[in-house]
C-alpha cells in the first residue's frame, strides 16, 4: 500500500492553464506539506496543512492554492500557469518527526 | 534563521570504499536533523533522523550518521559504498517553528564507481 500517493505522475500543460495535483496519505497524519523542487533540484516547503487548516504559506504566488477537504487529503490547484512553474512537486505527511513524500509530479509548462 | 550547507555538489568513491556526504546545520537550540536520498525520478525515502541521545545514528541500507555538535555538523557515512548508493542525498533540518517543515540542503549527488 502506498503511503503517500500524487495524482498525476507526470503534468504537461501550457502557459495560462489552470491545473491541479492531488495527494493522499493512509498514514494517519495530521500535518501535510506541498514542497516545490526546482531544476537545480533545490527542495523548498510551499505550504503545509494541520487537521484541514493552513499552519504554512512560504511567500507563494497567490495563483497556488491548497485546498484539503479532510486531514487525508491535500490538493495543490494552480492558476494561469507559468513557464518557471515547472518542477517537481511532493507532497508530504509527517509523524513524530519523520516525514514521509510521495512519488512526486513532474509539472513542465510550455 | 535555521539552515543546512551540504557543501559538495557531488562525491565521487569506489565501490567498496567508505563514503562520507558532508552537511553543516545552522539552528537556535537543539536541532531536529534528517538526512534522504532521492533516486532518479523517484520520490525522497528517510535515511535516518538525530533527535537526541547517541551522537552516532544508524539508519537504512546500512547508512550512518554522526551529530557533532562543536562543529555544527551531521555528515553522512556508509563503511562501504554500493554502486546502488549512488543517488542524490539531501540533509534537512526541521524549523524551530512547531509546524514540522524541513529546511533542505542544496543535495550532493553520490556517484559509485564499480
Amino acid at each position: 500500500d502506498t503511503a503517500v500517493s500524487q495524482t498525476p505522475k507526470y503534468l504537461v500543460t501550457q502557459m495560462g492553464n489552470d491545473k491541479s495535483i492531488k495527494c493522499e496519505q493512509n498514514l494517519g497524519h495530521d500535518t501535510m506539506y506541498w514542497y516545490k523542487q526546482d531544476s537545480k533540484k533545490f527542495l523548498k516547503i510551499m505550504f503545509s496543512y494541520n487537521n484541514k487548516e493552513l499552519i504554512i504559506n512560504e511567500t507563494v504566488p497567490n495563483r497556488f492554492s491548497p485546498k484539503s477537504p479532510d486531514k487525508a487529503h491535500l490538493n495543490l490547484h494552480i492558476n494561469s500557469l507559468e513557464l518557471g512553474d515547472s518542477a517537481v512537486y511532493f507532497c508530504a505527511s509527517t509523524l513524530n518527526n519523520e516525514q514521509f513524500f510521495g512519488p512526486g509530479t513532474r509539472l513542465t509548462v510550455l | 534563521a535555521q539552515s543546512v550547507a551540504q557543501p559538495e555538489d557531488q562525491v565521487n568513491v569506489a565501490e567498496g570504499n567508505p563514503l562520507t556526504v558532508k552537511c553543516t546545520y545552522s539552528v537556535s537550540g537543539n536541532p531536529y536533523l534528517f538526512w534522504y536520498v532521492q533516486y532518479p525520478n523517484r520520490g525522497l525515502q528517510f535515511l535516518l533522523k538525530y533527535i537526541t541521545g547517541d551522537n552516532l545514528v544508524k539508519g537504512s541500507y546500512g547508512f550512518e550518521a554522526e551529530f557533532n555538535k562543536s562543529q555544527t555538523s551531521f555528515h553522512l557515512k556508509k563503511p562501504s559504498a554500493l554502486v546502488s548508493d549512488s543517488a542524490l542525498y539531501f540533509c534537512a533540518v526541521r524549523d524551530m517553528d512547531n509546524t514540522g517543515k524541513l529546511i533542505f540542503g542544496q543535495g550532493t549527488t553520490l556517484q559509485v564507481k564499480p
